[in-house]
């Protein structure tokens, strides 16, 4: 089987920084993806990770260990419009399979 | 990245009744995939679509629930039938992006309510 986990909820202040977590359990890893959906909207892309290390975007980062099962995707300098559901997601071969998201507020 | 229309964007629909769901992808690509996402909730796959034979289907998801057809290599349909209102949900359909990573891209959703 496989379990993605990241906490269900978080809230920040605009201006500040968010590390949302995700661990997962896999058979047969091809890649982590991290997507970011605002309510009503289809799920976007943000960042994909298949080697350890931290690859940077902007204000976005994300980090994968392989080795321990482990993300994180790193927000900084937070804006309003940051407010939004993130999803880790993994590549188990050739199917994404997803977590159930991580519900972020960002408070002025 | 492709790009993806998917109709219809929301409907309502009589329990009993049965709805398809069109993707048009504005390239060729050898998968589609479809997913649900109940309110509150992550994306759960329904099936993978591959052109010239038949969908390959999750645990949980049948072909007589939930056809698909892929009659090319742009377009895929998703059929919910004799619905309930358990089926209320949004349904996504997705495709592999070829460009610099491997993530995928969605169509817009379908949000279904079933009455």
């Amino acid at each position: 089987g496989q379990n993605i986990d990241q906490p269900t909820e978080m809230t920040a202040t605009e201006g500040a920084i968010v590390q949302i977590n995700c661990t997962y359990q896999t058979s047969g890893f091809n890649g982590l993806f991290w997507y970011q959906q605002h309510a009503g909207e289809a799920p976007t892309f943000l960042s994909y990770n298949v080697l350890d290390g931290l690859e940077e975007k902007g204000r976005f980062s994300s980090f994968l260990s392989r080795s321990k099962g482990y993300s994180y995707l790193l927000l900084k300098e937070l804006q309003m419009k940051d407010s939004a559901s993130y999803l880790c997601a993994v590549r188990d071969r050739g199917d994404m399979r997803f977590g159930a998201g991580t519900r972020l507020t960002v408070k002025p | 990245s492709a790009v993806i229309s998917q109709k219809p964007s929301r409907d309502i629909c009589q329990r009993g009744t049965s709805l398809t769901i069109q993707c048009q992808v504005d390239s060729q690509v050898t998968m589609m995939f479809w997913y649900r996402q109940q309110p509150g909730q992550s994306l759960t796959l329904i099936a993978t679509a591959n052109q010239g034979s038949e969908a390959t289907y999750e645990s949980g998801f049948v072909i007589d629930k939930f056809p698909i057809s892929r009659p090319n290599l742009t377009f895929s349909t998703l059929t919910v039938s004799n619905m309930s209102p358990e089926d209320s949900s949004i349904y996504l359909c997705s495709v592999e992006d070829r460009g610099d990573h491997y993530g995928y891209t969605f169509g817009s959703g379908t949000r279904l309510t079933v009455v």
